[in-house]
């Protein structure tokens, strides 16, 4: 089954202690992305991947670091997180940026 | 950075009527797509329609676009109750290097 697949789906952590948000396509697709919801906001793109080792900001990247090793994956990691951090995040995988995008279950996380 | 207004913020409907969902955007688009998202869920994509298209059906949905107005609309005929969910336009602007700029999107409420 084509499928995203993020974890946690839920996270509550404290300001400053590292913590890392995987996410990982099965689907040989080029282009991932990670996106924040926040309410009143809409999504918002943090970073984008279009290809192995090729990463880029998207709107909101502050406080935010990606790689991307592997194809398949593509970790979100939060150095020293902080309560303004506390959002909803999804990951998103389609074989090119513009084309249809397939979301991940989303990883509430919690900054206290 | 918004590309796409969806109008309106919210839509509360009886099982069986029609529901029209509108969305702007600011710049030239190669395409257009539309999103569903079930309460705290990943979006789902629905459907996508390219810049020289000006309808597309799926099923009980139906996607015009106006390049020239610079909008589109999601039409969900004999709506059910099962459609309550927030709906999200996405653009990519010509230029951006593909990636999709979503809206704040639409909570429509089906009542049975």
């Amino acid at each position: 089954e084509a499928q995203v697949t993020q974890n946690p789906r839920y996270l509550i952590t404290v300001t400053g202690k590292k913590l890392t948000v995987t996410c990982s396509q099965n689907m040989n697709h080029e282009y991932m992305s990670w996106y924040r919801q926040d309410p009143g906001l809409g999504l918002r793109q943090i970073y984008y991947s279009m290809n192995v080792e090729v990463t880029d900001k998207g709107d909101v990247p502050e406080g935010y670091k990606v790689s991307r090793k592997e194809k398949r994956n593509f970790p979100l990691i939060l150095e020293s997180p902080s309560p303004n951090q506390t959002s909803l995040y999804f990951c998103a995988s389609s074989q090119f940026g513009n084309t249809e995008a397939f979301f991940g279950q989303g990883t509430r996380l919690t900054v206290v | 950075s918004q590309q796409g207004e969806e109008d309106p913020q919210a839509l509360s409907i009886q099982e069986g009527e029609n529901a029209t969902m509108n969305c702007s955007y600011k710049t030239s688009i190669n395409n257009l797509q539309w999103y569903r998202q079930n309460s705290g869920r990943g979006l789902v994509h629905l459907i996508l329609i390219r810049s020289n298209e000006r309808e597309k059906h799926s099923g009980r949905l139906r996607v015009t676009l106006d390049t020239s107005k610079k909008s589109s609309s999601l039409l969900i005929t004999a709506s059910r109750a099962a459609d309550t969910a927030s709906y999200f336009c996405a653009t990519d602007g010509v230029g951006s290097q593909g990636n999709l700029i979503f809206g704040k999107g639409t909570k429509l409420s089906v009542k049975p």
